[in-house]
């Protein structure tokens, strides 16, 4: 069971190239999330997903998009990638509610 | 708006006690959680209490909360080499985890 799995796990951009995060997880779960994740601030949530066929907004979801691609996948893309994107990108699930099943992340280095 | 709170790191020998602090601000019924982050790993959950209880036991972590004062604790006996992470206090309804707040994490460090 591979749970919830990301790639890439490293990338490094130029500063208005984009690029698309990849996450899928096998646990048949409903919902999904995206989080950011910087030095000294936690875990800030980007965008989510709580069925198939619907997506939110959270807490800091400017200068991203994402797609609920199917029950499995749920991707995240930067359309113009700045350097105050560089950071660490988590995707999560869940079936019911608060347990999270977190991938293992995507190191992005935007330069 | 509200916010947890954690000092960011921790050190600790080897074979003591490790005690985790967290402060949070919500007033509301909820849950919290406690999340380990090994290097170069996503959060895996630990354990987690309801804010209606005082105290949980699971082997060797006990997490105590003060529901007066905002206060969680996590507490890690017989501290070994591989508890050394990060270790993330979290709180929100268990219904809606988008509604999870993060605190910014608390780094364990083992000294021998």
């Amino acid at each position: 069971n591979a749970g919830v799995t990301q790639t890439p796990k490293f990338q490094v951009l130029k500063t208005g190239q984009s690029m698309t995060l990849q996450c899928a997880q096998d646990m048949n779960h409903n919902s999904m999330y995206w989080y950011r994740q910087d030095p000294g601030m936690g875990l800030r949530l980007i965008y989510y997903s709580a069925s198939e066929g619907t997506t939110d907004k959270g807490e800091v979801p400017n200068g991203y998009n994402v797609s609920r691609l199917n029950k499995r996948e749920f991707s995240l893309r930067l359309e113009s990638a700045a350097p105050s994107q560089t950071s660490v990108y988590f995707c999560a699930s869940t079936a019911l509610g608060g347990e999270q099943y977190f991938g293992p992340g995507t190191r992005l280095t935007v330069t | 708006g509200e916010d947890v709170e954690q000092s960011l790191f921790l050190s600790v020998r080897e074979g003591d006690s490790s005690v985790i602090n967290c402060t949070y601000t919500d007033s509301s019924s909820t849950y919290l959680y406690w999340y380990k982050q090994e290097p170069g790993a996503g959060l895996q959950l630990l354990t987690y209490i309801f804010s209606n209880m005082d105290m949980k036991q699971d082997q060797r972590l006990t997490v105590l909360l003060n529901k007066k004062d905002k206060h969680l604790s996590l507490r890690i006996a017989d501290t070994q080499t591989g508890d050394s992470a990060i270790y993330f206090c979290a709180e929100g309804p268990y219904s809606s985890a988008s509604k999870i707040i993060f605190g910014s994490g608390t780094r364990l460090s083992i000294r021998p």
